[in-house]
This record gives C-alpha cells, structure tokens and sequence, in this order.
C-alpha cells in the first residue's frame, strides 16, 4: 500500500465553523507533514510531524491545529477560519529524513476547501 | 532557506525530449535537489533527486551542474501524460527537521 488517503475530499464551511482534515497511511513512514496550496501557487510547507511529535510549524495561525494521535494518523484541527483560508490542503508522509538515500515525500490527493 | 527558480511555462512536442532548467544558485553542500510533478487536482508525485551527480531512473534523468548552481530535468520522450507542472525543490535540513520547500515550478505542455 503506497497510498496516502485524505478525507473528506470537498469541505465547505462557515466562519464559525469547527471541522476536521483527516489523513491516513499505512507505509510505515514517521514523517508527516501538512501543505496549503492555493490556486496556481506551489504547495506551503505548513507542519511537519516526526515520529508523531511536532518538529516544524511554519508560522501558521492558531486557527489550524494540528494533531498525530499515531504513527498512521495525522488530523488539522479547523476552528473560525477566514475567507482566505480557502485551499487545497495537502498531506504528504516520508521515512524520516536521514542525510542520504531516497526519503521522497508521497502526497495524498487533497481537501479542497472553502470558507464562506 | 536555498530557493529555485524555473521557467513559468514550456512547451514540447510529444515524443521528443523535455529538458526543464532550475536555478538553485544558493544551494548549500548538504542541500538535495528533488523534482516533483503534480498533474491538475492531484496531488505532486516523486519524479527524482540528486545531491551532485547525475541521476536516472524509470522516470526521468537528472543532470546537475558541477557547480551544483542548476539543474535540468530530461524526460526522454515526452507523452501527453506528461502535461503538468513540474517543481524543482531543495530539501533543507535532515532527521526531523527536514523540509522541502517548492518553487514556483514549470507548466510543461505537451502537444501532440
């Protein structure tokens, strides 16, 4: 299984709105990591997680909150986004980056969302 | 943090080789060079990566200067399915504080 599976798909929330990004993998891999993408921008780096703790958090505002309840899970936390807030959010995991070899990142296929 | 510039756009005729350019002129020894892909609504797939010497796989070739300062991405006989944005990355850092932070990447067309 090389696959990395984001739910849901397509969010569409209020400004009041509390919800959930859920992403899952089953390749053994301790790295995991969130990216924004806004339309015909590169990915944002956003939070990376290895070996379920948080290692790397890019600045990002309070309103997203990320959680690694374990090796296999990795959630964003939603809670009174902003209209600018809508993206494409990206879950990607890896092995852990050693200092050689292949650590390649595989990315799920997003959640489209937009804030009302 | 090193960062990467490319080309915003390209075009090449299927069947022909595509060569795609990145600058990473602030590149540090330590830094890899990684080459990524992402096709409309997908999300960006591994093409390929290299500290300083030339790389090959099923995929592509990666050819970087001896300088390290660029690099080309070749696919060897571009198809159809080729069409999308490719991203030129530099991976900072190593263990868990490692990164890879993407460039504004090149939207190769391929035509028939």
């Amino acid at each position: 299984d090389t696959e990395v599976t984001q739910t849901p798909k397509h969010l569409v929330m209020g400004m009041t709105n509390k919800k959930s990004l859920k992403c899952e993998q089953h390749m053994g891999h301790r790295a995991m990591y969130w990216y924004k993408q806004k339309a015909k921008k590169p990915p944002e780096l956003m939070f990376v997680y290895s070996y379920e703790k948080l290692s790397i958090n890019e600045s990002v505002p309070s309103r997203f909150s990320p959680e690694c309840p374990n090796s296999s899970l990795l959630n964003l936390h939603l809670h009174a986004l902003q209209p600018e807030d809508s993206a494409l959010y990206l879950c990607a995991s890896s092995p852990v980056l050693g200092r050689r070899g292949r650590s390649e990142l595989f990315f799920g296929s997003g959640t489209q969302l937009s804030v009302l | 943090d090193a960062k990467t510039t490319q080309p915003p756009s390209m075009d090449c005729a299927e069947g022909r080789a595509a060569n795609l350019p990145c600058n990473h002129s602030t590149i540090s020894g330590n830094e890899y060079v990684y080459w990524y892909r992402q096709i409309h609504s997908q999300g960006p797939q591994y093409i390929i990566h290299g500290l300083k010497n030339n790389e090959t796989n099923e995929m592509a070739s990666l050819i970087i200067t001896e300088d390290r300062k660029s690099s080309t991405l070749i696919l060897p006989h571009a198809t159809l399915r080729d069409t999308a944005v490719y991203y030129c990355i530099v991976r900072i850092g190593s263990g868990n504080t490692g990164k890879l932070i993407f460039g504004q990447g090149t939207t190769l067309q391929v035509k028939p």
